[in-house]
């Protein structure tokens, strides 16, 4: 079926340092999501991108939408322990919304 | 208040007992969702239901029956439960099929023994 690759799998970081996330699909995306899950909690809906070659801040976040629609990267600036947990983009195949295997994110105090 | 909301919270039953999981939603929204998150982190959809009716149906054992009373609430009965149903269950919600941003449950983490 569809899919949307997500790499890395794992990234540990210490504390200040940055982090990039990144999600390819093989077929032009009408858009990209982008989630994040605490440990132990839920997915929370972070951002939508629509625009091909799109970039959007949230305070330390910057979101990408690749030219071609068929990647995107979500970067942190300077991680904070805040910032641990997974993050997952997702994408629309037909009438589904198909996620990412996310990049757990660790932050070294 | 809580947006989506499930219950149990935590589930722990023996192989072959059948058990329930319960969503409900005070968004308004009329599109639904199962999904199962395994031990590694993998969130797949299972089911998805748009007013009542059942509008994805992912290959999932038939051992599973979502059931959707009326569009606030979606539960989902499983059958002669497996080692492998050892997963977190999250329901969702977004406004209708298309809309894109979709509301998590806390999540109903069910361990079969």
């Amino acid at each position: 079926g569809q899919q949307v690759m997500q790499i890395p799998q794992y990234q540990h970081v210490q504390e200040g340092e940055d982090f990039t996330t990144y999600c390819n699909s093989s077929t032009t995306l009408s858009n990209i999501q982008w989630y994040k899950q605490r440990p132990g909690g839920h997915p929370v809906f972070l951002i939508q991108l629509v625009k091909s070659g799109e970039v959007k801040k949230q305070k330390r976040l910057t979101f990408q939408f690749g030219e071609a629609k068929k990647n995107s990267s979500l970067h942190i600036t300077a991680t904070q322990t805040t910032d641990v947990g997974t993050y997952f983009c997702a994408a629309r195949y037909g009438n589904k919304l198909v996620f990412g295997a996310g990049t757990i994110l660790r932050v070294k105090s | 208040d809580t947006a989506v909301s499930q219950t149990p919270k935590y589930l722990v039953t023996q192989m072959g007992n059948d058990k329930s999981i319960k969503c409900e939603q005070n968004l308004g929204h009329d599109t639904m969702y199962w999904y199962k998150q395994d031990s590694k982190k993998f969130l797949k959809i299972m089911f998805s239901y748009n007013n009542k009716e059942l509008i994805i149906n992912e290959t999932v054992p038939n051992r599973f029956s979502p059931k959707s009373p009326d569009k606030a609430h979606l539960n989902l009965h499983i059958n002669s439960l497996e080692l492998g149903d050892s997963a977190v269950y999250f329901c969702a919600s977004s406004q209708d099929p298309a809309w894109e941003t979709q509301y998590f449950g806390p999540g109903t983490r069910l361990l079969v023994l």
